[in-house]
């Protein structure tokens, strides 16, 4: 099974910084990762998916890239509401596995 | 607007069954494949089981295997999730998420994301 690696597990930035996370697929997925943002205490919610496409509704200071087995998530001006779990995960075939989630937090 | 509905958590005993069951509105439930998704206390997501839009085909994590079965009925717009041997382990919040995706009215499990989840269901399996 391919297996999903993030880095940092977690993070401390100050507001206004540029954050980037980053996944890594043991065997290539093609662009087939999406990107979650998990807020303390609630339901995932979308963030990006085909690697590259923001869902709708979503800041444009985020932004995914990537294809293959690296992929990044980044925060171009980090705000307060950022602070949340994030997870990538493939869906290119099952299983659909998660990375273990970046904790993103304020400094 | 799209919504699901998680029902069926609660405290069970180890080695026990529980069945959860997640109702969709606002969309064509039988034009989407659905998935169980688990997040122990403190701890990450984890893709648990999926199946296909008409039924026809189901996966399952290696954790869950042998132990769980997931099913449907689209005249009932619901999912369901049949839980059996229960272990300390299987201890989660349990989300149902839809398999989206774009360019086509029919999306499968596979190359398709999760959007949007269920508010979960919480599973406890103690003593």
């Amino acid at each position: 099974d391919i297996q999903m690696t993030q880095s940092p597990s977690s993070l401390s930035a100050s507001v206004g910084d540029r954050v980037t996370i980053t996944c890594r697929a043991s065997q290539g997925i093609s662009s087939y990762l999406a990107w979650y943002q998990q807020k303390p205490g609630k339901v995932p919610k979308l963030l990006v998916y085909a690697a590259s496409t923001l869902q709708s509704g979503v800041p444009s200071r985020f932004s995914g890239s990537g294809s293959g087995t690296d992929f990044t998530l980044t925060i171009t001006s980090l705000q307060p509401e950022d602070i949340a779990t994030y997870y990538c995960q493939k869906y290119d075939s099952d299983p659909l596995t998660f990375g273990q989630g970046t904790k993103v937090e304020i400094k | 607007e799209v919504q699901l509905l998680e029902s069926g958590g609660g405290l069970i005993q180890p080695g026990g069954s529980l069945r959860l069951s997640c109702a969709g509105s606002g969309f064509t439930f039988s034009n989407n494949a659905m998935s169980w998704v688990r997040q122990a206390p403190g701890k990450g997501l984890e893709w648990v089981s999926g199946i296909s839009g008409r039924g026809g085909t189901t996966y399952y994590a290696d954790s869950v295997k042998g132990r769980f079965t997931i099913s449907r009925d689209n005249s009932k717009s619901t999912l369901y999730l049949q839980m059996n041997s229960l272990r300390a382990e299987d201890t989660a919040v349990y989300y149902c998420a839809r398999a989206s995706c774009v360019g086509t009215s029919t999306c499968y499990t596979g190359g398709s994301w999760f959007d949007p989840w269920g508010q979960g269901t919480l599973v406890t399996v103690s003593s």
